[in-house]
């Protein structure tokens, strides 16, 4: 789905790095979230927001944080990068509405080192 | 928080045969429970999904069943062929937030 896109889409890192992902959508969609999946476990929610002055924490929050920088964007940082960061991160779009759908982007591959 | 799990892991069937997979969920306010296909190297894409007012719902080949009373549901896929191939994740979530909680997902083959 091309109206969610994801920055980059493949990164190696070093551990101690700083390190954005960012995700910017042409829906017009008011919630986003980001997720990270592993093996085996599927996928885990790490924040959400539900418009730009709303942040909150999902189950997997830590060493993470975001920034809604408006409607359409939606960004995710590691602050220190560690190795057990190393994963497919997915973010998603949805509108609030008796038929609410959550759609994913693409994904950003992360390595750390 | 939501639990989900999902059975089986990994799933072969043949083509042409059905292909059934199940989860359950802990949390009895859950009302809305998507399924995901993710096809390797690619993002997740609805297939189908089922809100707590309905016990099933059907979409060509591919049908979803709920009981609420023992808090699970179900994914049915008939006349399975080799692009059904994928791993398929089911989920839940509360209608008032759709923060969703996925179960670990089933790899599923399909031999021709």
């Amino acid at each position: 789905d091309a109206d969610v896109t994801q920055t980059p889409r493949n990164r190696i890192t070093k551990t101690g790095k700083r390190i954005m992902l960012e995700c910017s959508q042409t829906k017009g969609h008011d919630r986003m979230y980001w997720y990270r999946q592993d093996p085996g476990l599927g996928l885990q929610l790490i924040y959400y927001s539900f418009d730009v002055k709303d942040i909150n924490k999902g189950e997997i929050s830590d060493g993470y944080s975001v920034s809604r920088q408006a409607q359409a964007k939606f960004s995710l940082s590691l602050e220190s990068a560690i190795p057990n960061q190393t994963a497919l991160y997915f973010c998603a779009t949805s509108d609030p509405g008796p038929q609410e759908t959550q759609y994913f982007g693409p994904g950003t591959r992360l390595l750390v080192l | 928080g939501e639990n989900v799990e999902q059975h089986p892991s990994t799933l072969s069937v043949q083509e042409g045969d059905s292909a059934v997979i199940k989860c359950t969920y802990s949390d009895s306010a859950s009302n809305y429970f998507p399924w995901y296909k993710q096809e390797l190297g690619k993002r997740p894409q609805l297939i189908i999904d089922i809100r707590s007012n309905v016990g099933e719902k059907k979409d060509q080949r591919i049908a979803v069943t709920l009981n609420k009373t023992a808090k699970h549901f179900s994914l049915h896929i008939t006349e399975t062929q080799p692009e059904d191939s994928a791993v398929y994740f089911c989920a839940a979530a509360r209608s008032n937030d759709y923060k969703l909680s996925f179960g670990a997902g089933t790899t599923v083959t399909v031999r021709a």
